[in-house]
Parts: structure tokens; sequence; C-alpha cells
């Protein structure tokens, strides 16, 4: 089983759909997740922390289910400008902070 | 805003050739990390680095690799003797603290001719 496993898509959504991207994990001894947003040829940027409460922030809402091992990102209303690869992360470095990816989950929204 | 920044942005070598991709980390960061990304694939870890240590480092980190932080600002990846495979993007990273948030820079593209 791949440590972090995403849908690759690619997801073809038109503006204004609303859209779900799902991750499991492996590890069971994860600390700390995220989802990072990865532009072509560009950084990881953080989009958000993920927490076992669910977070939300703005159009995003993310959330984590230790007990399934699983972790979710939905998008409201979407912008041509989410377009993009959304990396599903996961911290399995308790005291060293080593971070796993997923191979990500392409969004392209079309107007 | 403080950011990560890598020099140099692309690096074209012959492979057995040394090259070597700077970093310099956000300032009041304490742990630094470098990643690869072989065009393609997702990103893989290579090597964590707290209190001038490697701290956990990937099978990808072989003995061709190591790291060093030779002043208060600068991190510093050496590959001693480049194969075609070590093209990739390298993205350097940093964090104060080791669960949270870790920022990176925006890479290094190496080309092993």
């Amino acid at each position: 089983r791949k440590e972090v496993e995403q849908d690759p898509g690619p997801f073809n959504v038109p503006e204004g759909a609303t859209v779900a991207f799902n991750c499991t994990y492996s590890n069971s001894a994860s600390q700390s997740f995220f989802w990072y947003r990865q532009d072509c040829r560009k950084e990881p940027k953080l989009l958000m922390s993920v927490y076992s409460s669910g977070n939300e922030d703005g159009r995003f809402t993310a959330q984590l289910n230790r007990a399934s091992q699983y972790i979710s990102l939905l998008i409201r209303d979407s912008k041509l400008s989410d377009s993009a690869t959304y990396l599903c992360v996961v911290n399995i470095g308790f005291d060293t902070g080593k971070l796993i990816f997923g191979q990500g989950t392409t969004l392209q929204v079309k107007p | 805003e403080p950011e990560v920044t890598q020099t140099p942005s692309h690096q074209v070598t012959q492979m057995g050739q040394e090259v070597i991709l700077r970093c310099v980390p956000i300032s009041n960061h304490l742990y630094f990390y470098w990643y690869r990304q072989i065009l393609g694939q997702k990103v893989e870890f290579l090597v964590s680095f707290y209190n001038n240590e490697i701290s956990e480092k990937s099978e990808i980190f072989d003995d061709q690799f190591s790291v060093e932080r030779p002043d208060g600002s600068n991190f510093t990846l050496k590959i001693r003797s480049t194969k075609l495979e070590d093209s990739a993007m390298y993205f350097c990273a940093s964090n104060s603290r080791l669960q949270e948030t870790q920022y990176f820079g925006p890479g290094t593209r190496l080309l092993v001719l």
C-alpha cells in the first residue's frame, strides 16, 4: 500500500462547481496533515493544515478521520485560479519532521 | 513576508561532476529539509537537519549526498558525483517547529547530462 494515496485525476470542472478530493495514508503514527497546492513546475505552497475537528478557510474545507486514515479537501465555488495540483501531505517524522507526499490530484477549472 | 530562497534556479552539469545547491531558510527557523521531485513524479523526502546534524535521511540520500550549514544563514546540498537519475527539481524547506508547516523554496532544477 502506498504511504499516501490520492486519485491523480484530472478533475475537470466548470467555474462555480464544488469538488472534493480524498486521500488515504498508511502510517497510523502520522503526526500532522496538510494540503499543499503546486502549480506547474513551482514549489508546493501550503493551502491548509488539517485537523480532526475539521477546518475551513474561505471556500476550502479540510477533514481528517484518524480511525479510517482518511483526509479530504472540499473546494466550493471553484475559480479559474484554483486550477493546480493538490498535494496530500503527511508528517510521519515525530522527531524529524519527515513529510510524505501523495502524487497529487490535478484540478482544471474551466470557464 | 519571509521566504525560503534557493540558488541557482537552474543548473546543468555533466555526469560525474559535483554540484552544490544553496538555500537560505527563513531566518528564525530551526529545522531544515531537502526534497526532490523528478519530472512527473511525487515530491520525495531526502533529508532533515537540526542543530547541525542530520536527523533523518532517506534511502535516496546515499554517500554521494551531503548537507551542511556552513554559516548562520545558508543550508547546502552537495552531490559529489552526479548521475543521470539525479536530474530533478530540488526543494529546500524549513520550519520553526517539527510538526508545523514547512515552507518551501522555489527549487533548483538540476539537469545531469
